[in-house]
């Protein structure tokens, strides 16, 4: 595998549902994150990593969890979510340094997630 | 706050032709600004990269340029052809958002044979 793979692609859930979206990068890179993109809206950061730590929240309903286990893996975590939570999800990787985020975004593929 | 908007949100050329999209952000202060593809379903592509000190990047067919100043860059792409038809993003990195990379809506481009 090569790049930023997400899994699975599609995923369809019940409100009730706990479920987790994968994410993993072969790019050696020591930042990841997790972007929403919905119908007609701008791509909004959900949350950002650097070196396992979480350094960015975007006010995310707690209802999405994120975990970040190593520097290659990042994982998102869901339960009880809403209809309005359906959107593509995006990860995404960079390499960080000193304290700056000068380079580019390698995005994974996405998962399509539909909440009935 | 930064906003980032993106005109026009779609557009439809002959193949062939020469095209520009625009981005204009209201926050100069800037650590770099991307310019992605997007194949509908698909994930982010990122097609240039440029740094708040530099004007602008060239890779084959496409060039970007950005003014600071302005608030305003430009993705120009040279000789479209239909394999170019995806949405193209505009997403700025400021300097005080900590990797946040804050994304216009769009262009939605199609190039017809």
């Amino acid at each position: 595998e090569t790049g930023v793979t997400q899994t699975p692609r599609h995923l369809v859930m019940g409100m009730t549902n706990k479920k987790s979206l994968k994410c993993e990068q072969h790019l050696g890179h020591n930042a990841m994150y997790w972007y929403k993109q919905s119908a007609k809206k701008p791509l909004e950061l959900m949350f950002v990593y650097n070196f396992k730590e979480q350094t960015e929240n975007n006010s995310v309903p707690s209802r999405f969890s994120p975990e970040c286990p190593n520097s290659s893996h990042l994982f998102l975590h869901l339960h009880t979510l809403q209809p309005e939570d359906s959107a593509l999800y995006l990860c995404a990787s960079s390499q960080v340094g000193a304290g700056t985020y000068t380079d580019t975004q390698y995005f994974g593929p996405g998962t399509r997630l539909t909440v009935l | 706050k930064q906003e980032v908007t993106q005109i026009p949100a779609a557009l439809s050329v002959p193949e062939g032709e020469n095209l520009v999209l625009n981005c204009s952000f209201t926050d100069s202060a800037i650590y770099n600004l991307q310019w992605f593809r997007q194949d509908p379903g698909k994930g982010l592509t990122s097609l240039l990269l440029i740094q708040s000190s530099q004007r602008e990047q060239t890779s084959g067919r496409l060039n970007a340029s950005l003014d600071k100043s302005s608030g305003r860059s430009t993705l120009y792409i040279a000789a479209s052809q239909p394999g170019d038809s995806a949405t193209y993003l505009c997403a700025v990195g400021g300097d005080n958002q900590g990797g946040k990379l804050i994304f216009g809506q769009g262009t939605e481009l199609s190039v017809k044979p």
